[in-house]
């Protein structure tokens, strides 16, 4: 199975400054279609997992444009350009490249400084 | 867009089966997504994913619970269920229903049912 590494595990950030979290898969993720089949999640506390991003950089319809995502490869990089309150929570990244099983990262926990 | 909302028992003693059920809204359990999967997550952990079934019939469960799981789709009724047998404590979790299709294996997310394991 895909392993998915993320870093840091948690995240102290200000209020408008931006965050970053990395996602690292033990395999390339380049489908043979020339895609990446990496998507991010946001899980506020005591909801369930929301996707933010799908192919490494697509963004859903409602998620602001403050969350962007980038990467290819083995690398993946979700950032927030100015985090606000209702940013708080824990950010996992997921593999569906190689599959099955969907592999996911350990989470990122994500708190206003 | 499609709604997922999960029903069953909060709580199941050692050994017997759990059986979930996901109800569709909003969409079509037919041609909305393909994939419809079942994932987990322990107390306060990470996201386990158990296995799917997509809406032609074709399966696929994790290894580590391969032994134990059914997940089947009703087109009728738009719901799908998952069936997990030999429950024991380390069973003991928050169980999601979600939809995906090829371009995203998992997109869509319920609300979640927490599934406690006691005698």
């Amino acid at each position: 199975d895909v392993v998915m590494t993320q870093s840091p595990l948690s995240l102290s950030v200000t209020l408008g400054q931006p965050a970053s979290i990395s996602c690292r898969s033990s395999q390339s993720l380049v489908f043979s279609d020339g895609n990446s089949y990496l998507n991010w999640f946001q899980q506020r506390p005591g909801q369930s997992p929301r996707r933010l991003l799908y192919q490494a950089s697509i963004r859903d319809s409602g998620v602001p444009d403050r969350f962007s995502g980038s990467g290819s490869g083995t690398d993946f990089t979700l950032k927030i350009s100015g985090v606000e309150a209702e940013d708080v929570g824990v950010y996992y990244c997921m593999q569906g490249t190689h599959w099955p099983p969907v592999t996911f990262g350990q989470g990122t926990r994500l708190e206003i400084k | 867009q499609v709604q997922l909302q999960e029903s069953g028992p909060g709580l199941v003693k050692p050994s017997q089966t759990l059986s979930l059920t996901c109800t569709v809204s909003s969409g079509s359990i037919s041609s909305d997504y393909y994939y419809w999967s079942w994932i987990r997550q322990h107390p306060g952990m990470g996201l386990e994913w158990i296995g799917f079934s997509s809406n032609s019939g074709s399966t696929s469960y994790n290894p580590s619970l391969k032994s134990r799981v059914t997940i089947s789709v009703d087109t009728s009724k738009n719901q799908f269920s998952l069936n997990l047998n030999s429950m024991t404590a380390a069973d003991t979790a928050v169980y999601y229903c979600t939809a995906g299709s090829d371009t995203s294996k998992v997109a869509r997310w319920g609300q979640g049912i927490l599934v406690t394991v006691s005698s």
